[in-house]
C-alpha cells in the first residue's frame, strides 16, 4: 500500500536558519511521482516541486532543493536562510503512474510538517 | 493563482442540510479530483473524473456524489450533512489524469455544519 509518512510535525526555527523537512515513502510500484506542496495560513496548496521515479537527480530552486533517494525511500525539503513568509505547512505527496484508464493517481499526502520562521 | 476556481469559499449550513460545492479547472485540464482536508483525517482522496467520466473512488461517503459537466467544470454534493463534515474541500485539475501530470489545487470551500 502506498503511504507517505512525515515524521516531524513541527518545526521552529529563526530567520536565516536552514532547514530540512524529511518525507518518507511506501509503493509498490516502480514508476511513481513525489511532491511537495505549500500551505500558507491563507489555506491555499501551492504546488513547489514533482519529481519522477526515474529521476533521481538533486534540484535546487533559489533557497528551495529537494534530495531525492530511492535507496532510503526519502525525499526531503531544504530552505536555505528561511524567511518569515516561509512559514507555512508543507505537505510531501506520492502518486503513481495509473492503469490504463488513468484510475488511481490521486495524491496520497503525508500528515503535514508545520514550519514556524521566527524574526 | 493556479486557474482552478472553487465557490463558494465559505460555507456555513446546518446538519441534515445538503449542499453543493463547484469547480472549475484550469484551462485545458481534463481531470478533476476533490480531497477533504480535516485536523483529525489530514488530507484524503474522495473521487477523481476525467473528461466526464468517474475514474477512481477514495473515501468518500455514500452521501456524498460528484459529477463533471461537459464544459469540464465539476460540482460535489454532500447531503445529509453531518458535524464532521466541516473540513475543507479542495478541487485540484490536471492535464490528464495521469499520476505524471502535476495536480494544481483550487482555493478551497471552507464549509463549516453547525
Amino acid at each position: 500500500a502506498q503511504k507517505v509518512t512525515q515524521a516531524q510535525t513541527e518545526i521552529s526555527v529563526v530567520e536565516k536558519e536552514d532547514v530540512t523537512l524529511d518525507c518518507v515513502y511506501e509503493t509498490r510500484d516502480t514508476t511513481y511521482y513525489l511532491f511537495w506542496y505549500k500551505q500558507p495560513p491563507s489555506g491555499e496548496l501551492v504546488f513547489l516541486i514533482r519529481r519522477n521515479s526515474f529521476d533521481e537527480q538533486n534540484e535546487i530552486s533559489g533557497r528551495y532543493s529537494w534530495n531525492f533517494q530511492k535507496s532510503t525511500s526519502s525525499f526531503n525539503f531544504t530552505i536555505t536562510a528561511s524567511q518569515v513568509v516561509d512559514s507555512a505547512v508543507y505537505f510531501c505527496a506520492l502518486s503513481e503512474a495509473g492503469g490504463a484508464n488513468q484510475a488511481g493517481t490521486a495524491l496520497i499526502f503525508g500528515k503535514g510538517t508545520t514550519l514556524s520562521v521566527s524574526s | 493563482d493556479s486557474g482552478v476556481t472553487q465557490t463558494p469559499k465559505h460555507l456555513i449550513t446546518a446538519t441534515g442540510q445538503r449542499v453543493t460545492l463547484r469547480c472549475s479547472p484550469r484551462s485545458g485540464d481534463l481531470s478533476v479530483y476533490w480531497y477533504q482536508q480535516s485536523l483529525d483525517q489530514g488530507l484524503q482522496f474522495l473521487i477523481q473524473y476525467y473528461n466526464g467520466e468517474e475514474r477512481a473512488k477514495g473515501n468518500i461517503l455514500e452521501r456524498f456524489s460528484a459529477q463533471q459537466f461537459p464544459d469540464l467544470h465539476s460540482e460535489l454534493n454532500l447531503s445529509s450533512l453531518e458535524l464532521g463534515d466541516s473540513a475543507l474541500y479542495f478541487c485540484a485539475s490536471s492535464l490528464d489524469g495521469t499520476g505524471k501530470k502535476t495536480q494544481y489545487f483550487g482555493p478551497g470551500t471552507r464549509l463549516l455544519v453547525l
